[in-house]
């Protein structure tokens, strides 16, 4: 069986623009949740979406937001890029809205 | 405010011995804990989980324990391998939802 999947696996965007980063969770998952991990530091929650609609919210600015779509893949948008975004952000799915996460790989973005 | 601590950044293990990684929290609320392991450019391997109604998992050579009264758990490997070295996270939740992680420890074991 797949695991989680994200994509880009790297991107480098420039201060202030936009970034769009996607996942598709485990087959049969419908939870997902984002993390921003910077070096260093343990992961962070952004977001949790379960059944399409936001369950939590992590200490994060309005310049982040995020959506489920039907098939339970997700987006998460960045907008207005500072320097400080450039991390690893990870997406983790599980079969309910509560229980062990399953990471992606990640995507590193790197803001210059 | 960093609710979940991993005091060592770093633990060296003779092949063979046993691996201690340790975890401290501060709030008391948490009632759901788990232990992931990652590697450089991968996303963190789901390893084992701990409810608070419990004070000891094991998953063969892993196994959690959670001293509540301490807001301590500690993850054991027995016999610890050179595949294990990696860098552990803890992470802890209420009710097993939002996950506050912890800054992780870098395990090596040495052949």
């Amino acid at each position: 069986d797949a695991g989680v999947t994200q994509s880009p696996t790297h991107l480098i965007k420039t201060r202030g623009q936009q970034v769009t980063l996607r996942c598709s969770p485990i087959s049969g998952h419908k939870s997902v949740s984002w993390y921003q991990q910077v070096l260093g530091q343990g992961p962070q929650f952004i977001f949790q979406y379960y059944e399409k609609e936001e369950r939590g919210r992590g200490n994060f600015p309005d310049r982040f937001s995020a959506r489920q779509f039907p098939n339970y893949s997700s987006e998460l948008n960045v907008n207005a890029l500072l320097l400080g975004d450039s991390a690893l952000y990870l997406c983790a799915s599980s079969t309910a809205r509560y229980g062990e996460q399953y990471f992606g790989p990640g995507t590193r973005l790197t803001v210059t | 405010d960093q609710q979940v601590k991993q005091n060592s950044p770093s633990l060296s293990v003779q092949e063979g011995r046993i691996s201690i990684l340790n975890c401290d929290y501060t709030n008391s609320m948490f009632d759901y804990f788990l232990w992931y392991k990652k590697y450089p450019a991968e996303g963190p391997t789901f390893l084992i989980s701990i409810s608070s109604i419990k004070d000891k998992n094991e998953d063969g050579r892993f196994t959690v324990f959670l001293n509540k009264s301490a807001k301590h758990l500690s993850l054991h490997i027995v016999p610890s391998q050179p595949g294990d070295s990696a860098v552990y996270f803890c992470a802890a939740s209420v009710t097993g939802n939002q996950f506050y992680f912890g800054t992780g420890t870098s395990l090596t074991v040495i052949p």
